[in-house]
């Protein structure tokens, strides 16, 4: 069945960096965008970015530019994000999820369907 | 957020509720909306895109519209599973981002 599953729990200290992975399976990986949205303890949901897997293009939230950073390696249908110099205000969960289909240079937008079960990530000294 | 929600509605079983989202122009004004449902420790759950359209699995008894730069969802035969977060969301041209809205909580009285 079409699935992304995310990397484990993870515990760092301020001013270290993280890389959460997102490995999908059940579909044509390279058709769809891959968002990456977080949620810290009683807050919304928050869009960071997206990366198309198959023009590598990415685009991030402005607030996070020059912090994150997301890759993707296609033979392994795997996405990462990662987000350096990390501050107590980073801690949250951290979901992967699949976005618009994308075909011939557009994208059809069909929201988020598909999500991983979400990485903990907790920043403190 | 861009996108702007009631904080919480409520409801008793069998009601309908309504949940709004006021946006603006460069984002629900031109752009598709897509609603999640949240439950705290679980993976939001996709139940409305493109404004208005079902995902397969997700009941009749909801559904979403847009009007001008609002969209709204509606639950109807309200039940205590419905009990959750919900959050609106659409892609903002001026940000060239996807924006979600602050979120309504509901509560089955």
């Amino acid at each position: 069945q079409v699935q992304l599953v995310q990397s484990g729990a993870e515990v760092k200290k301020p001013g270290a960096s993280v890389k959460v992975s997102c490995k999908a399976s059940g579909y044509t990986f390279r058709n769809y965008d891959i968002y990456w949205v977080r949620q810290a303890a009683g807050q919304g949901l928050e869009w960071m970015g997206l990366m198309n897997p198959d023009s590598g293009k990415v685009a991030f939230v402005q607030k996070f530019q020059g912090r994150v950073t997301i890759t993707t390696d296609s033979s392994i249908n795997m996405t990462y994000m990662a987000l350096n110099t990390l501050r107590s205000d980073d801690t949250a969960v951290y979901y992967c999820a699949r976005g618009p289909y994308c075909t011939g240079g557009r994208c059809y937008s069909r929201g988020l369907d598909v999500w991983g079960q979400g990485t903990v990530v907790t920043v403190s000294s | 957020s861009v996108l702007t929600q009631p904080p919480s509605v409520s409801g008793t079983p069998g009601q309908r509720v309504t949940i709004s989202c006021s946006g603006s122009s460069s984002n629900i004004g031109d752009n598709f909306v897509s609603w999640y449902h949240h439950l705290p420790g679980t993976a939001p759950k996709l139940l409305i895109y493109r404004n208005n359209q079902r995902p397969s699995g997700v009941p009749d008894r909801v559904s979403g519209s847009k009007s001008g730069t609002s969209a709204s969802l509606a639950i109807s035969g309200l039940r205590s599973e419905d009990e959750a977060e919900y959050f609106c969301a659409s892609w903002d041209d001026t940000l060239s981002g996807y924006v979600f809205g602050t979120g309504t909580k509901v509560t089955v009285l």
